[in-house]
């Protein structure tokens, strides 16, 4: 069974950049999370969908990043422009939903995006 | 919203000796708590996971936790450690929304 598949896995960009990542989870997980990872911290979430539509997206910073599902499978998570505190990890994860909706509980994480702003 | 405190962001071991992560969690329902392990530039691992089962879990190589509410904690532990569990821990926590929070993570450095 494939992973969760992520590109690139290393950006470099200069502050007020653009740039975009690209997910596609397992085949048959419901549920897409992205994570903002910091050196030395632990992952933040910034946006959760369940198939197509977002369940939880209170810790994005909506003024510069935005993300979308728009067919329930793959997933773009962009930022534009970018900032110096932008730098991490993006880390994309998805999760098995069981009939009526129960979530596995499982995350499975992709390797990663390593985006660098200089 | 839920959240988790890991009480030490560094945990420093002997190879033989016990191991133990504290965490406590703050959650408004029946949490889901999970721990997670991340090695050097690799993803993020699966430990064990407590969805109101049994309050002692068991996971992969060797670790355990055990769920209290009444301490709010779910605190990992492995009886013996090995060199090859030097890492970084998070401990997770779900809420019903399956809205996954982490911790700020602990690192475990395990000494010969």
């Amino acid at each position: 069974e494939a992973g969760v598949a992520q590109s690139p896995r290393y950006k470099i960009i200069e502050k007020r950049q653009s740039v975009a990542f690209w997910c596609n989870p397992i085949s048959g997980h419901a549920t897409l999370y992205w994570y903002q990872q910091i050196l030395g911290q632990g992952p933040k979430l910034l946006i959760q969908f369940q198939n197509n539509g977002v369940v939880d997206d209170s810790q994005l910073p909506k003024d510069r990043f935005s993300a979308e599902r728009l067919k329930g499978v793959d997933s773009t998570l962009k930022i534009q422009p970018a900032k110096l505190e932008d730098s991490a990890v993006y880390l994309c994860a998805s999760s098995f939903l069981l009939a009526g909706a129960t979530n596995t509980g499982e995350l499975f994480f992709g390797e990663g995006s390593r985006l660098t702003v200089l | 919203a839920q959240s988790v405190t890991q009480l030490d962001s560094h945990v420093s071991v002997s190879e033989g000796t016990p191991v133990l992560l504290r965490c406590n969690y703050s959650s408004s329902y029946s949490p889901s708590l999970f721990w997670y392990v991340q090695h050097p530039n690799k993803g993020l691992q699966l430990l064990l996971k407590y969805t109101s089962a049994a309050t002692l879990v068991k996971g992969i190589n060797g670790f355990e936790a055990e769920f209290k509410k009444s301490e709010t904690s779910f605190h990992l532990t492995k009886p013996s450690a090995h060199m090859s569990d030097a890492a970084e821990y998070f401990c997770v926590v779900s809420d019903h929304n399956n809205d996954m929070r982490f911790g700020a993570g602990t690192r475990l450095t395990v000494k010969p």
